[in-house]
Order: C-alpha cells, then structure tokens, then sequence
C-alpha cells in the first residue's frame, strides 16, 4: 500500500486566492482527519469524517475553510480566500478499526 | 478543558543514555493513548497505543507506559538515529484527539 497520499506537496499562493488540498487515504480505512501543524500551536484537528461523513468540523478555524469527501478514495480541503496566517503545514491522516492513525507528507502551504 | 502537555520541550542525550519524555493529560472520558514519532518534513509516524492504566508497550528502544494522569516513554540506550519530535495524543470521545506539543530529541553520537 503506498500511504497516505496528499497532494500538491507545497503550495505557494497570494492572500485572497482560493486553495485547495487534496487527500487520498488508505484503502480499507473509513476515517479520514485533516490537520494543521504551526510552530506555535502544533498539531491542530480541523475536521475528521467517518464513513465519508463529517462527524466533527469544530476545529475549522473560520467559514473560509471547507472539507469534503466525495467518496472513500478523496477528500479535499480548501480555504477561500486564503489569509497570511493561514500558512502552515496540512495533514491529512486516516485510521480504520484500531484507531491509530496513518499520516501523509503533508502539504506546506505559504501565503503571501 | 481537554488538555495534552508534553516535557520537556527539548532533549539532549548523549549516546546510550537512557531517559524519559512525558506527557500527562487532563481529558473526560480517554479511550486511548497515542505515541508517534515525526522526523522533519515528514508526517507523524505511529508507535504505540495504550488503552489502560497500567499498560505497557515496547518496540525495540522504546517502551511506553500509562497511568490514569500520564503516559512516559522510556527510551533505553538510545542512538543518533532516535533523534526525532515525539508527540502524543489522546482520544477522547467519538474520534476527537487532542496533540501535545511534542519533545524534540536529539541523541548525541
């Protein structure tokens, strides 16, 4: 199995442009988490779905910020419009019936 | 408030000098105790979970423990290669966890 793969792997943008990160988990898992990872608050859960249902989005840190998942296969996250301090680096991690969570190479994304 | 605080920040060792990172909790309701380990410019890697107090968990140099307020992970003669952050996490009701900060070790040849 390859892991969890994330794409683009960095991502550079200008402030109030839309961006949007993209998460293929592990097959046979059916959760999905998406994080933000910052040098001064760590590692942040923004939302996770169960079942490719959203079960829990109080991480979401505005309405410019918004998770989907389409199918079993992929989910996207994406911030419009995008702000300065939105750079950080995004993980999405998925886990299926222990529990523990496989994480991807995340995606770095600087706002200009 | 749900809460993870991991110590110390940073730690220095010496080649095969064995030591302690903590991490203790202040969480309604655990259901499990994750350790994982994140290299730079990589995604975290897990290493173990502890569902109880009193349980142990070992893998090569590392061995995790739980009590109902903190969790060590004991790391026996470490090597230069064990240098990484380690974090851990709690879960809490449903699929909700919560991060600590992490211990950034480096291990000194």
């Amino acid at each position: 199995d390859a892991g969890v793969i994330q794409s683009p792997r960095h991502e550079v943008t200008e402030m109030g442009q839309e961006v949007t990160l993209r998460c293929k988990p592990i097959s046979g898992h059916n959760s999905l988490f998406w994080y933000r990872q910052t040098m001064m608050r760590g590692l942040e859960l923004l939302i996770y779905f169960n079942n490719n249902v959203p079960i829990d989005d109080s991480g979401m840190p505005e309405d410019r910020f918004s998770a989907k998942m389409p199918n079993a296969s992929f989910s996207t996250l994406k911030i419009q419009p995008s702000e300065p301090r939105d750079s950080a680096v995004y993980f999405c991690a998925s886990s299926g019936q222990y529990n523990e969570q496989f994480f991807g190479p995340g995606t770095r994304l600087t706002v200009l | 408030e749900d809460q993870v605080t991991q110590s110390p920040e940073a730690l220095r060792l010496q080649e095969g000098e064995s030591s302690s990172l903590n991490c203790s909790y202040t969480v309604s309701g655990l259901r499990g105790l994750f350790w994982y380990r994140q290299d730079p410019g990589k995604g975290p890697e897990f290493l173990f979970t502890l569902y109880s107090a009193g349980e142990e968990k070992e893998k090569e140099r590392l061995k995790a423990t739980l009590t109902k307020k903190e969790s060590f992970l004991h790391i026996t003669a470490p090597k230069p290669e064990d240098s990484a952050t380690y974090l851990c996490a709690v879960q809490v009701s449903g699929n909700q966890f919560y991060f600590g900060t992490g211990t950034s070790l480096t291990v000194i040849p």
